[in-house]
């Protein structure tokens, strides 16, 4: 198994460009979620989903848009880019929705908005 | 949502425990404890997590306080590698399934 991959590594945006950073699992988890990270600070809930077609906001959910048409896949599209939007992104996968079920991350996106 | 306070910084020998803690007075009685954590420059791993009694892996031992108003991870040989940030998270409460990461505790293991 993959697990969970994100594309691209890293990308740099002018401010008001538009994007859409992708992460797919192979471990057919009903429950995926996207994460931001900021320098030096813990990780903050940007959206999750708790399975295809369902999706629901988290802690930092403006200016991000997501949808969940797949089980494998959960796109985040930055709708008009921000420079404070420059993060690490990370998005995350667990078996469902679940309280005992770890959640197992991806390697992140780091995001440069000038 | 219910929080966690960690210590923002601990320092250990390598090869001795490490004692990590973990506050969550506002716990409910469903809320699993979470542990993952984040080694530089990487996406955070899971490392343990449990509901009431003590847990046991391969990686750490999950002591949980007899009221659930606390936890501790415990590292029993701390090893370079064990150097990273240490999140304790309380999972899931009336089903919204988010998981709500705080500040964590950054662990640097001395040689």
């Amino acid at each position: 198994n993959a697990g969970v991959t994100q594309t691209p590594k890293f990308q740099v945006l002018k401010t008001g460009q538009s994007m859409t950073l992708q992460c797919a699992q192979d471990m057919n988890h009903e429950y995926m979620s996207w994460y931001r990270q900021d320098p030096g600070m813990g990780l903050r809930l940007i959206h999750y989903s708790v399975g295809a077609g369902i999706t629901d906001q988290g802690e930092v959910p403006n200016g991000y848009n997501v949808s969940r048409s797949t089980t494998e896949d959960f796109p985040l599209r930055l709708l008009s880019a921000a420079p404070s939007q420059t993060s690490v992104y990370f998005c995350a996968s667990s078996y469902d929705g679940d309280r005992s079920y770890e959640q197992y991350f991806g390697p992140g996106t780091r995001l440069t908005v000038t | 949502d219910a929080k966690t306070t960690q210590p923002n910084s601990m320092e250990s020998n390598e090869e001795e425990p490490v004692h990590l803690p973990c506050n969550h007075s506002t716990i409910s009685g469903t809320d699993y404890i979470h542990w993952y954590r984040q080694l530089p420059s990487q996406g955070p791993e899971y490392v343990i997590h449990g509901l009431t009694s003590n847990v046991n892996n391969r990686m750490a031992s999950l002591a949980i306080a007899e009221d659930r108003k606390s936890s501790t991870l415990i590292l029993h040989r701390a090893t370079l590698r064990d150097a990273a940030v240490y999140y304790c998270i309380l999972r899931g409460t009336s089903g919204t399934y988010k998981y709500i990461f705080g500040t964590g505790t950054r662990l640097k293991v001395l040689a």
